[in-house]
């Protein structure tokens, strides 16, 4: 089955200044790569995606890249907000396997 | 829309007590997803449907769990009996289509259960 280990499980920014989330993943058969963001207390909600048919995902400060050759894709936050605190989780495949989640914390 | 409802938002009760969580999926969307949610485990998927039939159930953790779905806007998730061990929440969620094929997957507020 599919196994994902994501990294790391805190982060701690400046405002500014840009944060990365790693993802890797084990099933090569594995095509859809979603990140979802998750407030205190909130439901996780979608923020980008990545299909296996494509590099890179961008969205104004987020973008997501994916490598299928190395199995792993990452998150990427420029000029990070405080409003940017929540815990991010990477997913895969169709079932929504997710990553065990990762803390940011932007400081002002 | 209204978007993905659960109900209850938090439900407090007593080991042993059977518990029944209940959503109600996105109209027009035929999956439905059941999570649980700790500090321990993360987000775990439970069970999903597909057009009110379960897919797979390999995320039940024991025999103690069960989940229907009678029609398409309406799925339980039952515990009995319940054990503190049970303490979680419980996210449901929705899609159009399986999220592999590119639909996005729509998660309902959450039930916080806490099982003395």
């Amino acid at each position: 089955g599919e196994n994902v280990e994501q990294h790391p499980s805190t982060l701690s920014v400046q405002e500014g200044d840009s944060a990365v989330i790693k993802c890797t993943y084990s099933d090569s058969a594995s095509n859809y790569f979603p990140w979802y963001k998750q407030e205190l207390g909130k439901r996780p909600q979608l923020i980008i995606d990545i299909r296996s048919n494509v590099g890179e995902k961008k969205d104004q400060r987020i973008a997501v890249t994916l490598n299928k050759t190395a199995k792993h894709f990452s998150l990427h936050i420029t000029e990070t907000q405080p409003e940017d605190s929540a815990v991010y989780f990477c997913a895969v495949s169709d079932k929504l396997i997710f990553g065990t989640g990762t803390r940011l914390q932007v400081f002002p | 829309d209204a978007g993905v409802i659960q109900s209850p938002r938090h439900e407090v009760t007593e080991m042993g007590q059977e518990v029944t969580l209940r959503c109600k999926p996105i109209s027009g969307h035929d999956y439905l997803f059941w999570y649980r949610q700790t500090m321990m485990r993360g987000l775990e998927l439970l069970i999903y449907f597909n057009n009110n039939v379960p897919i797979d159930d390999s995320g039940m953790p024991e025999d103690r769990f069960s989940a229907k779905m009678p029609n398409a806007s309406f799925s339980t998730l039952k515990i009995q009996p319940s054990e503190p061990r049970d303490s979680a929440v419980y996210f449901c969620a929705s899609s159009l289509a399986a999220a592999g094929v590119g639909e996005t997957q729509y998660f309902g507020p959450g039930t916080r259960l806490l099982v003395l």
